[in-house]
């Protein structure tokens, strides 16, 4: 079974600074993609940023970049330029690219941005 | 183009009470899927429907567990009789094709007492 571990549950960073998010996943297959969800408070979850497995290039999204390490099975998001507004829980999902396409989460890390 | 839609985004109840959750996709969305969190804990995967067909039920916890989708437009989660240990947010999630983003609602958090 796949499984995804964020083995940080709170992180602050200043702002305007840089911070990352660690998050590691256990898979047997080949083919998949990995997310990373943001969820402010009392508001709905967003997809921050989407790699597919088969892909090199480390996905970016404006201030949001991944490292995307697959012999390692790692996939820490960067947070540039922190603003009070990522403030929020941050969760990384894996989902197969065949079968079944469940989402499987971490358990999140709520990211608190310090002015 | 509204988003997912959940209802109610609060719920408290007692023990051995009915709940109903709903869920509206985002117009156009044949997949509907649905998530709970439990506090401290991840995401967990509770069931997909096709339009108004269960693609896959198996991360239902047991049978006190009911989800619906008539008509293949909006979903209700039924929990009857609730247990304190359904407290938690439950989540609900669309997307237009199977492998598509799954777009979130904001979830209705349920405490069970």
């Amino acid at each position: 079974a796949q499984t995804v571990t964020q083995s940080q549950p709170e992180m602050s960073v200043q702002e305007a600074e840089t911070v990352t998010l660690s998050c590691t996943y256990d898979t047997s297959e080949s083919d998949y993609y990995l997310f990373w969800y943001k969820q402010p408070p009392s508001r709905q979850m967003i997809l921050v940023i989407r790699q597919e497995a088969y892909k090199q290039q480390n996905a970016t999204e404006n201030r949001f970049s991944v490292n995307f390490q697959k012999a390692a099975k790692s996939f820490s998001l960067k947070i540039s330029d922190s603003q009070l507004g990522d403030a929020a829980m941050y969760f990384c999902a894996y989902r197969l690219n065949f079968g079944n396409e469940k989402l499987t989460f971490g358990t999140g890390t709520r990211l608190t941005i310090i002015p | 183009e509204a988003g997912v839609t959940q209802f109610p985004s609060h719920s408290v109840i007692e023990k051995g009470q009915t709940v109903t959750l709903r869920c509206d996709p985002i117009s156009g969305h044949d997949n509907l899927y649905w998530y709970r969190r439990v506090m401290g804990k991840e995401i967990k995967f509770l069931l997909h429907f096709v339009k108004e067909s269960k693609q896959d039920e198996s991360g239902m916890p047991n049978n006190r567990f009911l989800a619906e989708r008539t008509g293949g437009t909006y979903s209700t989660l039924k929990v009857q009789p609730a247990e304190l240990e359904d407290s938690g947010v439950y989540f609900c999630a669309s997307s237009q094709d199977r492998w598509e983003t799954q777009y979130f609602g904001p979830g209705t958090r349920l405490l069970v007492l």
